[in-house]
């Protein structure tokens, strides 16, 4: 079955740093990825809309010069937090729909868990 | 405006009795409707979808019900099994595509 990749699956960095994450689809192709961050038992918030060889398209509120996102190829999408801040701190969770229908599954990444000391 | 409810408070079932589980939606009319289940730490995983002309479908022990008229989906678990133990989400396409908006998820605990 499709999998997503999730890679770190934890991170620990200083505040005012840089954290990049990975999302990568093993044997499908994405042309859109999915990420949403998650708050210790809330749901998942999307953050921004990653689209293969074009912009990503970011959720009323989401700086998208802090989170920075890249989709390169048809299986990688990596989301950049710059800057990060203690506020940052959360669960990351990138996804991709498992064909373009409008009703597809999406299938999850197991996400990264994000510590800004 | 658009809102996807589930039970926040988690539900507390006797291990081999059914579980069930509320979604209830406003002010949209989804095509479809997907639920997920998500262990603690880790992503969600796709569970069903059931499509608006669906009353019902069926994966083994799991069962969806998608009234259009009460807005709202039930998820049902037969014979529960401490192993089902774990955070349930419903999900809504509100736009176009295949964005999909997720609930805040019911946390289910079945014990032995």
């Amino acid at each position: 079955g499709a999998v997503v990749s999730q890679h770190p699956s934890w991170v620990i960095c200083k505040s005012g740093t840089s954290v990049k994450i990975e999302c990568r689809s093993l044997d499908f192709q994405a042309t859109t990825m999915f990420w949403y961050r998650q708050f210790p038992k809330q749901s998942l918030m999307l953050m921004a809309t990653s689209n293969e060889g074009s912009k990503a398209t970011y959720e009323q509120g989401v700086e998208k010069d802090k989170f920075l996102i890249n989709h390169a190829s048809l299986t990688l999408s990596t989301l950049t937090v710059t800057s990060a801040h203690p506020e940052d701190s959360s669960f990351y969770i990138c996804s991709a729909p498992e064909d373009r229908s409008y009703n597809s599954p999406l299938h999850f990444g197991n996400g990264t868990r994000l510590t800004v000391t | 405006s658009q809102k996807i409810e589930q039970n926040s408070e988690a539900l507390n079932i006797q291990e081999g009795k059914t579980a069930t589980l509320t979604c209830n939606y406003t002010n949209y009319s989804p095509a479809y409707l997907q639920w997920y289940r998500q262990d603690p730490g880790r992503g969600p995983v796709f569970l069903l979808l059931i499509r608006e002309n669906e009353k019902e479908k069926r994966k083994e022990r799991l069962k969806v019900t998608f009234d259009t008229t009460l807005k709202q989906s039930l998820f049902h678990i037969t014979a529960s099994q401490p192993a089902d133990s774990a955070t349930y989400l419903c999900a809504l396409n509100l736009n176009a595509g295949n964005m999909l908006t997720f609930g805040g998820g019911t946390r289910l605990m079945v014990k032995p």
